[in-house]
């Protein structure tokens, strides 16, 4: 099992927003800076947002990041049917004194 | 632009060594904390170690912990990754990645190699 808990899948329709939770705990998530990333089959995978809620350039900003306490979402609004992928949370965890992903969620634009 | 070329991978046999490496350019490599990420197939994400800019902090996940190394070459842009006693549990395809800060703490790995295939089969 992952330290951090994501959802397995979610869907929504394209144009409509989708929201991506990963959960964690002190010793992680609360107290150190969380990345999202999104990858697409037999590709790396790509950063969407660090430091929490920044977004690298070329990320559009329909992508956005937050945290709250041992929580961390991802939201993608106005979806598009190139957004179906795989997207992973990760962060520091410094009990763990290790890098941790979640086990990922797969992103289904019906 | 920047880019991070591993090579190294391959068939190896269980309990026997392999080493990664992983060229830097487009960018100042000795500025930046680089990190190895594993995804066996079929399956996510693994992280697998970080060293920082300078190389004086190096941690490892626990799958790991004791038979891997991670080391670099600041003169030569160059990421290693020793790894010895490899196994089954070790197949998977190995990223190289950067980090955007300097330090350890995975704020975010903003660049990513093509990754190199370990097999480890007899």
């Amino acid at each position: 099992q992952s330290v951090l808990t994501q959802p397995p899948s979610v869907s929504a329709a394209p144009g409509q927003k989708v929201t991506i939770s990963c959960s964690g705990s002190s010793s992680n998530i609360e107290n150190n800076y969380v990345s999202w990333y999104q990858q697409f089959p037999g590709t790396a995978p790509q950063l969407l947002i660090y430091d929490n809620s920044k977004r690298p350039s070329g990320i559009p900003d329909r992508f956005s990041g937050s945290k709250s306490g041992t929580s961390a979402t991802l939201g993608i609004t106005g979806l598009q049917t190139g957004d179906e992928a795989d997207y992973y949370c990760g962060t520091w965890d410094s009990s763990l004194n290790a890098g941790v992903f979640g086990g990922g969620t797969k992103l289904t634009v019906l | 632009q920047a880019q991070l070329v591993e090579s190294g991978g391959g068939v190896v046999q269980p309990g026997r060594s392999l080493r990664l490496s992983c060229a830097a350019s487009g960018f100042t490599f000795s500025s930046f904390g680089m990190h190895w990420v594993r995804q066996a197939p079929g399956k996510g994400l693994e992280w697998v170690a970080v060293i920082s800019n300078d190389g004086s902090n190096q941690f490892y996940a626990d799958s790991v912990k004791g038979r891997f190394t991670i080391s670099r070459d600041n003169s030569k842009n160059t990421l290693y990754l020793q790894m010895n006693s490899v196994g089954a549990d070790d197949t998977a395809v190995y990223y190289c990645a950067k980090d955007v800060g300097q330090g350890y703490r995975m704020e975010g790995v903003v660049l990513w190699g093509q990754g190199t295939l370990v097999t480890a089969s007899s």
